[in-house]
């Protein structure tokens, strides 16, 4: 089977622009978590989605906002760049909300605002 | 609001020999989740061992073991017969039980270790 895959793997956008970041959880997971993990860092939470509603949302400003689809992939959208936005992007899939709620990672997206 | 912490930005050890990453962390609540989380250069995360704050008895995944301490709040990590592959960041994390999270199941994360394992 296939793990969590995450598109594109590397992005250069500049000051202001905006970016979309996709995910592909693993068939049969229905939420999907995004992370941004910047460089030196742990990862910190953004959103979560199960059943297509946002079941969490990080301490991240509105210019972040994520939606998740009917087969459960996600798009997580960022407006009006800002060089601190640069990061790794980490999308996880779970199987189930709830129980032990294991998240399995996928590769990341790799963006560079210059 | 919960914390973890890695004290230990950076170690190293020679292949074959045994490692203990520690970590802490401060919550309130009495049942949740601790989680040791590898990512190698690659970038891909992923999970090494979990722990469920209700059992008493320690994770053990193969070389990989936990030294759960509830009441000080500890959560390390035993790496034993260390290989190269084994190189990596290893991040703790923490989440909330099911439920006392409500609808927020988020990781909550410590700033890594970076460990080298050196032939």
């Amino acid at each position: 089977d296939a793990g969590v895959t995450q598109s594109p793997t590397h992005l250069i956008k500049t000051r202001g622009q905006h970016v979309t970041l996709r995910c592909s959880p693993i068939s049969g997971h229905k939420s999907v978590s995004w992370y941004q993990q910047v460089l030196g860092q742990g990862p910190q939470f953004i959103f979560q989605y199960y059943e297509k509603e946002e079941r969490g949302r990080g301490n991240f400003p509105d210019r972040f906002s994520a939606r998740q689809f009917p087969n459960y992939s996600s798009e997580l959208n960022v407006n009006a760049l800002l060089l601190g936005d640069s990061a790794l992007y980490l999308c996880a899939s779970s199987l189930v909300f709830g129980g032990r709620n294991e998240q399995f990672f996928g590769p990341g997206t790799r963006l560079t605002v210059l | 609001a919960q914390t973890v912490t890695q004290s230990q930005p950076e170690m190293s050890v020679q292949e074959a020999e045994t490692v203990t990453l520690s970590c802490t962390y401060d919550t309130s609540e009495s049942n949740y989740y601790l989680f040791w989380y590898k990512q190698p250069p690659s970038r891909q995360m992923i999970l090494v061992i979990r722990q469920e704050a209700y059992k008493q008895q320690n994770a053990t995944e193969n070389r990989f073991s936990v030294n759960f301490q509830k009441a000080a709040k500890s959560f390390s990590l035993k790496i034993s017969d260390s290989q190269l592959g084994d190189t990596a960041m290893y991040f703790c994390a923490f989440m909330k039980h099911m439920y006392n999270a409500g609808n927020n199941r988020k990781l909550i994360w410590g700033l890594g270790t970076s460990l080298a394992v050196n032939p």
